[in-house]
């Protein structure tokens, strides 16, 4: 069964230090990856993806998702975290190979200090 | 611009009552999803739907239903059955799972549901 994990409820960083938010996902085929972001009493935005080829994916806002099929992660990164990157990050999953719904990890909450 | 519209963005609901939440999307997407999202918490799957005359349950379907008689429009109604029914609701569409795997979801901007 497909599945996708986010080990940390809450990210704490600095403005002007680099962040990771992690996501781990298990699935039986090749996966489809997702970042969302959603910001309070909004709908979720779509950050990036990464379905196949370059292992760095480059999304919206700066943003950037490194895929590692080895360690089955696709944690999500930026060199330098702004205050208005504080929201809620979700990470979603798709088997390539079935016709299956995304699933979503439980999201992480980003907070970043000026 | 095509998009995905949810409306209210605010709806109060009196125990007893039922309510119906309206997504309608103008992306030509197959498949729409209804999410519930509770203070602090993920997003649980209510009802989804794959094509126009057709959808399933998701793991949180007790208490809401839902119609899909035009490829554009799910409505979602929260029955007097759903006990708790206060929470954000979110909608999303994608294009055919058949052919688009590798699509993500486009989402509304959501309908915070209060009963009072």
């Amino acid at each position: 069964a497909q599945s996708v994990a986010q080990p940390e409820d809450q990210v704490n960083v600095a403005e002007g230090n680099p962040l990771t938010v992690k996501c781990t996902y298990s699935v039986s085929g090749n996966p489809y990856l997702f970042w969302y972001v959603q910001y309070p009493n909004r709908g979720l935005q779509f950050l990036l993806k990464y379905i196949t080829g370059d292992n760095l994916v480059k999304g919206s806002y700066g943003f950037e998702a490194e895929f590692n099929k080895s360690q089955t992660s696709f944690h999500l990164k930026k060199p330098s975290a702004l205050v208005s990157d504080s929201a809620l990050y979700f990470c979603a999953v798709r088997d390539g190979g079935s016709q299956g719904n995304l699933i979503f990890g439980k999201g992480t909450k980003l907070s970043v200090k000026p | 611009d095509g998009g995905i519209t949810q409306s209210p963005k605010y709806l109060f609901r009196k125990e007893g009552q039922n309510v119906t939440l309206s997504c309608e999307q103008n992306l030509n997407h197959d498949a729409m999803y209804w999410y519930r999202q509770d203070p602090g918490q993920g997003l649980r799957l209510i009802y989804y739907s794959q094509i126009v005359n057709d959808f399933q349950k998701g793991d949180i379907a007790e208490g809401y239903s839902v119609s899909r008689e035009k490829k554009e429009s799910f409505p979602l109604t929260v029955t007097s059955a759903q006990k708790n029914p206060t929470a954000f609701y979110l909608c999303a569409s994608s294009p055919s799972l058949n052919t688009r795997r590798h699509y993500g979801y486009t989402f509304g901007s959501g309908t915070r549901l209060t009963v009072v």
